[in-house]
């Protein structure tokens, strides 16, 4: 079942820059994606979310940007921080459907 | 700030055996949620429960599995009869309806 799709398994940024962590969806029903940060033995942690009627949604350092005619949606996490170092996972769900599908996740490694 | 609790944060069991994971969801919330992830992979959906009964699951979740909510603070996930390969993390979840919030997950070791 891969209906979302993180690409990229790791990413390694250097402090003070942008990361940019990438989504892909098949599912053209999901219309609510949301973003989980994940730090080793702990559970995920929500970050940011987005609903399919907007492009982008920013809530201090971290920006969701969705293209729902190329399935994408990205994060951005500018100034990138050390403590920013976790496994980012992208999610999706259909709001009549509470079966959210999550990413494989991407490592992101931000070196000061 | 009002966060998702599971005990234990670590379980060994025997293969064949019973188990019960525990969790307390945040208390206004009425959507609940079991994921698991095996070492390695991805965070897999097993179950979404609301107003007492099972609203959607996967093809993960068999008969092996049962979601309770006992009494109306917990909520939690049974393993009849555990195999090898149920050895996960499991996380429990509750939303509001639209965010899910997750706790820190029940490592479950089956020997």
């Amino acid at each position: 079942d891969q209906q979302v799709k993180q690409n990229s398994p790791s990413l390694s940024v250097q402090e003070g820059r942008i990361s940019i962590l990438n989504c892909d969806y098949t599912n053209s029903m999901f219309d609510y994606f949301l973003w989980y940060k994940k730090y080793p033995a702990e559970g995920p942690t929500f970050l940011i979310s987005i609903s399919s009627i907007k492009d982008k949604n920013e809530d201090g350092r971290f920006t969701v940007f969705l293209n729902k005619s190329a399935k994408h949606l990205s994060l951005h996490i500018v100034p990138s921080q050390p403590g920013d170092s976790a496994v980012y996972f992208c999610a999706a769900s259909a709001r009549n459907n509470n079966d959210m599908r999550f990413g494989a996740g991407t490592r992101l490694t931000v070196k000061p | 700030e009002p966060e998702v609790t599971q005990t234990p944060s670590h379980q060994v069991t025997q293969m064949g055996q019973e188990v019960i994971l525990r969790c307390v969801p945040i208390s206004n919330h009425l959507y609940f949620y079991w994921y698991r992830q095996i070492l390695g992979q991805k965070v897999e959906f097993l179950v979404s429960f609301y107003n007492n009964e099972i609203s959607e699951k996967s093809e993960i979740f068999d008969d092996q599995f049962s979601v309770e909510r006992p009494d109306g603070s917990n909520f939690t996930l049974k393993i009849r009869s555990t195999k090898l390969e149920d050895s996960a993390m499991y996380f429990c979840a509750s939303s509001d309806p639209d965010t899910q919030y997750f706790g820190p997950g029940t490592r479950l070791t089956v020997l």
